[in-house]
This record gives structure tokens, C-alpha cells and sequence, in this order.
């Protein structure tokens, strides 16, 4: 079975700081990838980065960037100059290659202060 | 265009009601799903569509019935619902799974549903 874990229910960061989200994950599967995807109060999930498994370079995009250490089955998410906007729930995700289904993490709730 | 537009937003209705969700992307994808999500939880994926056709059902109850008429189109009937039904409906779409190896999903605003 796959399984995404999120130790951080909540986290906080004061603006224009950084701040890392944790996850580890499980699966058997060789072909797999990994997602951070972010709910702000509006509702709509939306995508913030992802990863291939087979490629060992970290994903970067913009302020945001991941860790992915294979071996350990972590992928964190790190937040750099943090902004209002940034205040969300963030799942990290997993998905099997070749299949529908996606396994979410139970969630990290950020919080920007001012 | 890179949406997913569900309607309504908002919907109440009482137990012995019939009503439908909808959800609509042209983006080409051919995967389509719903999934439900409770109030600060992660979404649970209800059924899959692929090519049209229904690909997963996660044991869901025969109260949710869902519909693919094409590509572009996703229902959810409802009939009958409890009110631990209540919650968020969020559709989504993905690329072919085959030829989109790892493509993210897109998710559309979703669908707040109370059921009095």
C-alpha cells in the first residue's frame, strides 16, 4: 500500500521568511511521482510543484523548491520569502505511474503573519 | 484554457431531493474524477473516469451516480443523500494516463453541499 504522511498539522511563518513543510512517503513502486499541492480558502486545489522519482535533480519553481531524498522517502517543500498569498493548506501527493489514483497527505495548514 | 469549472458552488438540498453536480474542462484530458472532502482533511476519491468510461469506483454508495457523456463532461447525480454527506465535491482532470505519464491533476473550485 502507498502511504503519505505529514507530520506537521500546522505550521506558521512570519513574511519574507522561509519555511519547510515535511513529508515521507511509502510505495513499492519504482515509477511514481510526487506533488505539493495547495488549498488556499478559496477551495481550489492547485498545483505548486512536482517531482519525477527517476530524476534526481530537486524541482524548483519561483519561491518554492523541494528536497527529495529517494532513499529516505522524504519530500519537503521549502518556502522562501513567504508571502500573504502562501496561507493555505499544502497536501504533498503521490501518484503511480500508469494510474488514476493520487494518495494525499493529511495536510499541513500554513499560516503568514504579518 | 487550463480549467475546470464545476456548478454550482453552493448547493442545499433537503433528503429527499434530486440534484446533479456538474463539471466541464476542454483541455483534452481524458481522465476525469470526483472526489469528496470533509472539512480539514484530504480529498477522497470517489470514482475515476477514463476515456468515458467508469474506471474506479471507490465503493461509493448507490446515492452517488456518477455520468460521463463525453469527454468534455462530468456529472454526479444525487438521490437520497444523508447529512454526512454534507461536504465539499471537488471534480478534477488529468491528461492520458498512458501517453501523460505523471501529469498532474486540475481541479475545478468544487461544489459546497448541504444536505438538510
Amino acid at each position: 500500500a502507498q502511504t503519505v504522511t505529514q507530520s506537521q498539522p500546522e505550521m506558521s511563518v512570519q513574511e519574507a521568511e522561509t519555511v519547510t513543510l515535511s513529508c515521507t512517503y511509502d510505495t513499492s513502486e519504482s515509477d511514481y511521482y510526487l506533488f505539493w499541492y495547495k488549498q488556499p480558502p478559496s477551495r481550489q486545489m492547485i498545483l505548486v510543484i512536482r517531482q519525477e522519482a527517476y530524476k534526481q535533480q530537486n524541482a524548483t519553481e519561483n519561491r518554492f523548491s523541494v528536497n527529495f531524498q529517494k532513499a529516505a522517502k522524504s519530500f519537503s517543500l521549502k518556502i522562501s520569502d513567504s508571502q500573504l498569498g502562501d496561507a493555505a493548506m499544502y497536501f504533498c501527493v503521490l501518484g503511480q505511474g500508469g494510474s488514476e489514483k493520487l494518495v494525499f497527505g493529511q495536510g499541513t495548514k500554513l499560516t503568514v503573519n504579518p | 484554457d487550463t480549467e475546470v469549472t464545476q456548478t454550482p458552488k453552493h448547493l442545499v438540498m433537503g433528503m429527499t431531493n434530486k440534484k446533479s453536480l456538474k463539471c466541464e474542462q476542454h483541455m483534452g484530458h481524458r481522465a476525469m474524477y470526483w472526489y469528496k472532502q470533509k472539512a480539514k482533511k484530504p480529498p477522497e476519491l470517489m470514482f475515476v473516469y477514463s476515456y468515458e468510461k467508469l474506471s474506479i469506483n471507490e465503493s461509493v454508495p448507490s446515492r452517488f451516480s456518477p455520468e460521463c457523456p463525453n469527454s468534455s463532461l462530468l456529472n454526479l447525480h444525487l438521490h437520497a443523500l444523508q447529512p454526512e454527506d454534507s461536504a465539499l465535491y471537488l471534480c478534477a482532470s488529468s491528461q492520458d494516463l498512458y501517453r501523460g505519464r505523471g501529469t498532474e491533476a486540475f481541479f475545478g473550485q468544487g461544489t459546497r453541499l448541504t444536505v438538510v
